[in-house]
């Protein structure tokens, strides 16, 4: 059972650069999301899809940018990475938007130079 | 604006006491509060939710109560493991036309043997 897989799971950007961060999840699940989550603190919604070609804004969506062409993917692009959005990021779906139980994937760590 | 937070940044119980840990939150429209847990280099694992129309709700050692009128939530582990060593978080799943989870900061929970 694969669950929601992240990749890549570490990676290193220079400022300015643009990458996608990569979401895929196996269980026919509506709901998926983007979470960045800083040292010591918790998780804070960049973005959020309710179902295939639905997305819309979370509490920091600011230099992130996501779509939902399919139901299993859900890629996060950073369009001019910035030393600020060094971060973990967690991507998470669930059945439903009004589900409760959401699973994470492991996390993709990035760090802007 | 919306906002959950907890009292207690780290909490240190002995191997077999029942820890609680609490979490105070502000949004009075939330559909459902949540906990997860965190484990060290892992995403977060659902453990527990209420739904804001109950006071009350336990599962397998864990205990999740809700007071509406101050606006908490705790949640109490019994007989605390030395695997229950991580960082817990309460969320709210909040429906504001679609449906957002939001994160308090969390908890770091240490079992001593």
């Amino acid at each position: 059972n694969a669950g929601v897989t992240q990749t890549p799971k570490f990676q290193v950007l220079k400022t300015g650069q643009s990458m996608t961060l990569q979401c895929a999840q196996d269980m026919n699940h509506e709901y998926m999301s983007w979470y960045r989550q800083d040292p010591g603190m918790g998780l804070r919604l960049i973005h959020y899809s309710v179902g295939a070609g639905i997305t819309d804004q979370g509490e920091v969506p600011n230099g992130y940018n996501v779509s939902r062409s399919t139901t299993e993917d859900f890629p996060l692009r950073l369009l001019s990475a910035a030393p600020s959005q060094t971060s973990v990021y967690f991507c998470a779906s669930s059945r439903t938007g009004e589900s409760t139980e959401a699973f994470f994937g492991q996390g993709t760590r990035l760090t802007v130079v | 604006g919306e906002s959950v937070g907890l009292h207690l940044p780290t909490l240190s119980v002995q191997e077999g006491d029942n820890s609680i840990i609490n979490c105070a939150y502000s949004n009075s429209a939330s559909d459902y509060f949540i906990w997860y847990k965190q484990e060290s280099g892992k995403g977060p694992q659902f453990i527990i939710d209420i739904r804001s129309n109950m006071d009350k709700r336990q599962g397998q050692r864990v205990t999740v109560l809700l007071n509406k009128t101050v606006k908490h939530l705790s949640l109490q582990i019994a007989a605390t493991q030395p695997g229950d060593s991580a960082v817990y978080f309460c969320a709210e799943n909040i429906n504001t036309g679609g449906f957002k989870t939001i994160f308090g900061a969390g908890t770091r929970l240490f079992v001593k043997a």
